[in-house]
């Protein structure tokens, strides 16, 4: 098992294109987070899917930010028309079908940076 | 709303001398507490939860909820122990499901 896979590693992109981050949970996984980590700050909870479902998007800006996790494929993290203040890293989390609450352990990516110019 | 602090951003510890990285949280519920570590180029990975009162890698965690504290100790540093140390708090979310938040990161580094 790979342990869950981000691409790419460091994404550059000029202000108003757009940024799509991938993330392929582990197998059997079937959660998946997404956090960012701004410069000199801790991981923040952006978005909470399931397949096919997004759960909990409170941690989501309201503009410009979207996440999917189709029933085939990686989850996308897009981000359309980006501001240097979209600068970050982004990490994923994968965690399988969980008994209850707190019971399962999540799993991280090695995260995607993304440098915004 | 739920809040982690780690006060200390950076942390020198000689080989062989105790550590100790403070973290306090805010919560009105019941707090699930972890900590989280992420050694150098690698991915971030859970070291401990304090549900299940381990001890990994000589390294443990008592939740204090008079002082609303979990501090990550071990009696005796060793070199492999630098890395960055992240504490985190889990809570339900509105909508049933575990949502972690994560404090700013402890840089530790232990000096030979």
């Amino acid at each position: 098992n790979a342990g869950v896979m981000q691409n790419p590693r460091h994404l550059v992109r000029r202000r108003g294109q757009e940024a799509r981050l991938r993330c392929s949970p582990m197998k059997g996984h079937s959660h998946v987070y997404w956090y960012r980590q701004l410069p000199e700050e801790g991981l923040k909870f952006m978005v909470y899917l399931q397949k096919e479902n997004i759960i909990d998007e409170s941690g989501m800006p309201k503009e410009r930010f979207s996440a999917e996790f189709p029933k085939e494929g990686p989850s996308i993290l897009r981000i359309q028309q980006v501001v240097r203040g979209d600068s970050a890293a982004y990490f994923c989390a994968s965690s399988p079908p969980s008994r209850g609450p707190m019971n399962t352990e999540a799993f991280f990516g090695q995260g995607t940076r993304l440098t915004v110019v | 709303a739920q809040r982690v602090t780690q006060p200390e951003k950076l942390l020198s510890v000689f080989k062989g001398a105790p550590v100790e990285l403070k973290c306090n949280y805010s919560y009105s519920g019941s707090p699930e507490l972890f900590w989280y570590v992420q050694y150098s180029r690698q991915r971030l990975q859970l070291l401990l939860r304090h549900i299940s009162r381990e001890s990994i890698k000589g390294f443990t965690a008592d939740l204090n909820k008079g002082e609303t504290s979990f501090h990550l100790k071990k009696p005796f540093a060793q070199e492999e122990d630098s890395a960055m140390y992240y504490c985190a708090l889990g809570a339900i979310s509105n909508f049933g499901n575990e949502k972690l938040t994560f404090g700013t990161g402890t840089r530790l580094t232990i000096i030979p």
